[in-house]
């Protein structure tokens, strides 16, 4: 079935550096990813919309400057959180549609720890 | 806002009971609603998908329902195994776009 392949799945990295996070899709291609974030027992909350070969589409209340987001190829699709504070600490997991399965496939996520 | 809600946010049960999980939408008219399973530190991974004009969809010990005059859809686990244990999650979406996801369901299967 349709894979979708995250890294890393964990992090950890000290306040004010960027981190970048990759989401790849394995034997399918992707023009459209869902990059999401999670806090502990919350739900999935989307962040932004990355389509490959133009500018992703954010939530509401999401900084686009502080989430970086490029699908430079149908393939792969990066988050970077740039500038990072302990608040974006996090799980962020990205998501695709294809590859055969009928609903969508998850990334097995990246928990952030920003220290 | 739409709203995803899924009332119960743990539930017990024996093992080989059926387990049975709710998600009620509102502010909403969905055209498909999905049910993923999640486990500690991991990715959704898809169980279901179901349309507005589907009442009903079985897989395996699967089963979902779409009521759209109740706004509600349930999901129902038969012959319920520890390994069934996890969180439910319930997501709904208009199209194939953008999900908006319930809170989920601790589901914890006893044996």
């Amino acid at each position: 079935g349709a894979v979708v392949s995250q890294h890393p799945s964990r992090v950890i990295c000290k306040s004010g550096t960027s981190v970048k996070i990759e989401c790849r899709s394995l034997d399918f291609q992707a023009t459209t990813m869902f990059w999401y974030r999670q806090f502990p027992k919350k739900s999935l909350m989307l962040m932004a919309t990355s389509n490959e070969g133009s500018k992703a589409t954010y939530e509401q209340g999401v900084e686009k400057d502080k989430f970086l987001i490029n699908h430079a190829s149908l393939t792969l699709s990066t988050l970077t959180v740039t500038s990072a504070h302990p608040e974006d600490s996090s799980f962020y997991i990205c998501s695709a549609r294809g590859g055969g399965n009928e609903g969508y496939t998850f990334g097995s996520g990246t928990r952030l720890t920003v220290v | 806002s739409q709203k995803i809600e899924q009332n119960s946010e743990a539930l017990n049960i024996q093992e080989g009971k059926t387990a049975t999980l709710t998600c009620n939408y509102t502010n909403y008219s969905p055209a498909y609603l999905q049910w993923y399973r999640q486990d500690p530190g991991r990715g959704p991974v898809f169980l279901l998908l179901i349309r507005e004009n589907e009442k009903e969809k079985r897989k395996e010990r699967l089963k979902v329902t779409f009521d759209t005059t109740l706004k509600q859809s349930l999901f129902h686990i038969t012959a319920s195994q520890p390994a069934d244990s996890a969180t439910y999650l319930c997501a709904a979406s208009t199209g194939f776009q953008k999900l908006v996801f319930g809170t989920g369901t601790r589901l914890l299967v006893s044996p």
